[in-house]
């Protein structure tokens, strides 16, 4: 099983400011066509998650350009340009790499 | 429009049984796969099971053999079959779909969950 493993667990980020979220997997995620499974999804209080980022960096239809996601191999990141008060939530990183699919701890973001 | 809704949840004692549907709309459940993910109180994400669009199923090592996923393909509806639930299955069941047509696309949308809990 490909672990997960995100950092930090929980962060307050300043609107207006950067904030960034780390995902590293115990192996690549990088499939043989080449493309690398990696998903950031944010779960909003009461809500289902909802998909943000796919293959890595790829933004979701309907997500705005503050959020950005970059990394290869094992190690990735979820950045924030400019936090806004709606960010609040937990973001999850998950792999579709290898079954079974698995997903970060979740990182609680909170907005000061 | 595409939609998941799932239904099923409830209270149910140790040992017994359950059956979630999640019903699609705007999309058909054959294509590619369906997959359930579940969430324990205050948890994080679990991934349980998932169905392809060739009939071939994969389990979470903590639910195999005890939960079945199975699908209506009349009725565009994914099943998760469940028995001999104990505590550590109390949790927000999530149907989702994938975002594209390939087997490791991650998933786009996802219902709205159904909860289960397990308690005497």
């Amino acid at each position: 099983e490909i672990v997960m493993t995100q950092t930090p667990l929980s962060l307050s980020a300043t609107p207006g400011q950067p904030a960034s979220i780390s995902c590293k997997s115990s192996q690549s995620l990088v499939y043989r066509d080449g493309k690398t499974y990696l998903y950031w999804y944010v779960q909003k209080a009461g809500q289902s998650p909802q998909l943000l980022i796919y293959e890595v960096s790829k933004r979701f239809s309907g997500v705005p350009d503050r959020f950005s996601g970059s990394g290869s191999g094992t190690d990735f990141t979820l950045k924030i340009s400019r936090v806004e008060a709606d960010d609040v939530g937990v973001y999850y990183c998950m792999q579709s790499m290898q079954l079974p699919w698995t997903f970060g701890q979740g990182t609680k973001v909170e907005v000061k | 429009e595409v939609q998941l809704v799932e239904s099923g949840g409830g209270l149910v004692q140790p040992g017994g049984s359950l059956r979630l549907s999640c019903a699609a709309s705007g999309f058909n459940v054959r294509s590619n796969y369906m997959t359930w993910v579940r969430q324990a109180p205050r948890k994080g994400l679990e991934w349980v099971s998932i169905m392809y669009s060739d009939g071939q199923t994969y389990y979470a090592d903590s639910v195999k053999g005890r939960f079945t996923i199975f699908r209506d393909n009349s009725k565009n509806t994914v099943y998760l079959q469940m028995k001999s639930l104990g505590g550590e299955d109390s949790a927000i069941y999530y149907c989702a779909r994938p975002l594209g047509d390939v087997a490791r696309d991650g998933m786009d949308i996802w219902g709205q969950g159904t909860t289960v809990t397990v308690s005497s």
